[in-house]
């Protein structure tokens, strides 16, 4: 697609519940990657995907957060069993190599509210 | 490590005065510079780059130029607009490992 596409753009559960969030990066980017924004604070590096290597999962918080990348192409971030400091905005952001010339394109983001 | 420090907000201006955000940063080999923006309610937008010293990179009126013996990327603007009030980000990035580090951002508010 023309850009980064994140589903659903908002997203309300219950405390204790396990969430999905979705990312389609721009076809043929081969690095992908997810950040938490929580309310008024910087960007949270989550993980990150490049190519068919193994994910750089050094940014996530707990075992409860986890994150596919199908394909080389869709990538899911899951929460399990969600508590209330999980809300935050959720965003993916996806780059041609090389990430240092070209820099990432963001999506919109998925906002988490955890109730 | 490789960090970036930006000053640190809110910026209030009135419109039409002169901006300047500071960015410096800290790295290992020769980083690519970035300015995103983060309008309100919206994901994160490129704004300019530079990807060796000495370069400018300029975008809707902002400038940055990337300046090594300083180990900054300072952003300005001449002339600001209301629709300019966003929260901007400076990063850097190398070729290696994770890639990208960003500051923590630094949230301008325009007046009318």
């Amino acid at each position: 697609g023309a850009g980064v596409s994140q589903s659903p753009s908002n997203k309300v559960t219950e405390k204790g519940k396990d969430v999905e969030l979705r990312c389609d990066p721009i076809s043929g980017h081969t690095a992908l990657y997810w950040y938490r924004q929580s309310l008024g604070q910087g960007l949270e590096f989550l993980i990150y995907f490049q190519g068919n290597s193994a994910p750089d999962k050094s940014g996530l918080p707990s075992d409860r957060f986890s994150a596919e990348r199908t394909g080389g192409s869709v990538s899911t971030l899951t929460i399990q069993r969600t508590q209330q400091e999980d809300s935050a905005v959720y965003l993916c952001a996806s780059s041609s190599a090389p990430t240092s010339y070209y820099g990432y394109t963001f999506g919109s983001g998925t906002r988490l509210t955890v109730v | 490590g490789n960090s970036v420090t930006q000053m640190e907000g809110p910026v209030t201006l009135s419109e039409e005065a002169f901006l300047t955000i500071n960015c410096t940063y800290t790295a290992t080999g020769y980083p690519s510079l970035f300015w995103y923006v983060q309008y309100p309610g919206e994901g994160l937008q490129l704004l300019l780059k530079a990807t060796k010293a000495d370069d400018k990179g300029s975008n809707k009126g902002f400038e940055a130029t990337y300046r090594k013996e300083t180990t900054s990327f300072h952003l300005e603007k001449g002339s600001v607009q209301v629709s300019d009030s966003a929260v901007y980000f400076c990063a850097l990035s190398v070729s290696y490992g994770q890639n990208f580090v960003f500051g923590p951002g630094t949230r301008l508010s325009v007046l009318p």
